[in-house]
């Protein structure tokens, strides 16, 4: 079955950076685009950016341009997403999710990784 | 960027009722490219439905979803307990994804 999984929590001070995985199996790995999407605790739902593991292309949103880089590794089949200068506003659970490219819509999502940014 | 407001913020229903849950978008949205999820506490969102009225296979017919350019809507015909979840709509359009603000929904 289609599985996403990504890596633990993590505990950042302000101004490092994060590096968090999405581990992806059941399906062919460079059929899908895989996005990432934040939530700030009790609060809703924001849209990183997204990589097409085909090509490495990658897509961001403008409000995390020049902080954002999403990589992948075909040969394991995962997918990268670092952040950088991370405030104590990036305190988020951050979540993978997979798109066939043009539906515009995320049918499967990894479990979420809770990042917290304190000094 | 296309702003998506939803509303109400919350209500609370009986088992049995009808609901109807808002999504007011700020511009034109493609109805191709507008979605609605479901997110359960400490979950993942749920997709429910794609195209602003195709059902995700397995979603219960309860549940259903129209609406076309500024004005979208998320109908559950006959709420259920495990239906209590916050709703979200989402948007692509102008090469970005936007999301609601969610709409909880409480079932007494």
């Amino acid at each position: 079955q289609v599985q996403l999984v990504q890596s633990g929590a993590e505990v950042k001070k302000p101004g490092a950076s994060m590096k968090i995985s999405c581990k992806t199996s059941g399906y062919t790995f460079t059929t899908y685009l895989i996005h990432w999407v934040r939530q700030v605790p009790g609060q809703g739902l924001e849209w990183l950016g997204r990589i097409n593991p085909a090509d490495a292309i990658t897509h961001y949103s403008h409000n995390f341009e020049g902080r954002v880089t999403m990589t992948r590794d075909t040969s394991t089949t995962t997918v990268y997403m670092q952040l950088s200068s991370l405030t104590s506003d990036d305190t988020a659970v951050y979540f993978c999710a997979r798109e066939y490219e043009g539906t515009c819509y995320f049918d499967h999502w990894g479990q979420g990784t809770p990042v917290t940014v304190s000094s | 960027e296309i702003v998506l407001t939803q509303s109400p913020d919350t209500l609370s229903l009986s088992p049995g009722e009808r609901v109807t849950l808002s999504c007011r978008a700020s511009q034109i949205v493609n109805s191709n490219f507008l979605t609605w999820y479901q997110q359960k506490p400490g979950q993942a969102p749920r997709l429910l439905i794609y195209g602003a009225s195709s059902r995700v296979t397995g979603i219960p017919d309860r549940f259903s979803g129209s609406g076309s350019a500024t004005d979208f809507t998320l109908t559950i015909s006959r709420l259920e307990p495990e239906d209590s979840a916050v709703y979200y709509c989402q948007q692509y359009g102008g090469s970005m994804f936007t999301f609601g603000q969610g709409t909880k929904l409480e079932i007494k």
